[in-house]
């Protein structure tokens, strides 16, 4: 079945450098959709970023995240870490092949921004 | 306000008993979620309804069973909790099965003692 791998549980920046979180994902069908959704503390998960274009750059909020089909990444990056940044972040992937509906999310990294 | 709303926020119960959670999407869509998030936050897919049709049934145990009486309200029973369904339960909603984007409700956390 699918698949969506965070390798890192959690990454500590200081303010103003730059984020990267890392997401590779395994499915079977050849047009995945993949999501970032962020969940900050004691708040419920809401959608920061989706693609479906491979090798096409996604912004939003300040992040950003380009689909590599050939490698099979969705990486999130920013250019300069904020302190309200701290957050649960998820890498999601949408199981397009049958019409389900169903996100298989990675087991989500935690960034923490101190100052 | 549209949105999708849960009931309740928190609930505390002994091993063996009956709960029942409650789940509303205002916001018009036509397909509806149940996650759980455990304590390691791992966030997975229980159910999904599409317009009151049950679409998704990932392997979970028995006694956990949603209902669906209209396509802007979902609910979940458990019979006979477990010490393992303390987690928070999700509750999400998609203008239509598979649109990209899915909106979560606050949760209800579930704590078995």
């Amino acid at each position: 079945g699918d698949s969506v791998t965070q390798t890192e549980g959690l990454v500590t920046l200081t303010e103003g450098l730059p984020v990267m979180l890392n997401c590779t994902y395994q499915t079977i069908y050849s047009n995945p959709f993949l999501f970032w959704y962020v969940q900050h503390l004691n708040e419920s998960p809401r959608l920061l970023l989706k693609s479906f274009t491979d090798n096409k750059r996604t912004e939003h909020q300040g992040f950003h995240a380009t689909l590599h089909k050939s490698s099979s990444s969705f990486h999130l990056q920013k250019s300069s870490a904020q302190l309200s940044d701290s957050a649960l972040y998820y890498c999601a992937l949408l199981h397009t092949g049958a019409n389900t509906g169903k996100l298989t999310f990675g087991h989500g990294t935690i960034l923490r921004v101190h100052p | 306000e549209t949105a999708v709303f849960q009931t309740p926020n928190y609930h505390v119960t002994q091993v063996g008993n009956e709960v029942s959670f409650n789940c509303k999407q205002t916001l018009g869509h036509d397909t509806m979620y149940w996650y759980k998030q455990d304590s390691k936050k791992l966030l997975k897919i229980m159910f999904s309804y599409n317009n009151k049709q049950l679409i998704v049934n990932e392997t979970v145990p028995r006694r956990f069973s949603p209902q669906s009486s209209d396509k802007a309200h979902l609910n979940l029973r458990i019979k006979s909790v477990e010490p393992e369904d303390s987690a928070v339960y999700l509750c999400a909603s998609s203008y239509r099965v598979g649109y990209a984007e899915q909106f979560f409700g606050p949760g209800t956390r579930l704590t078995v003692l």
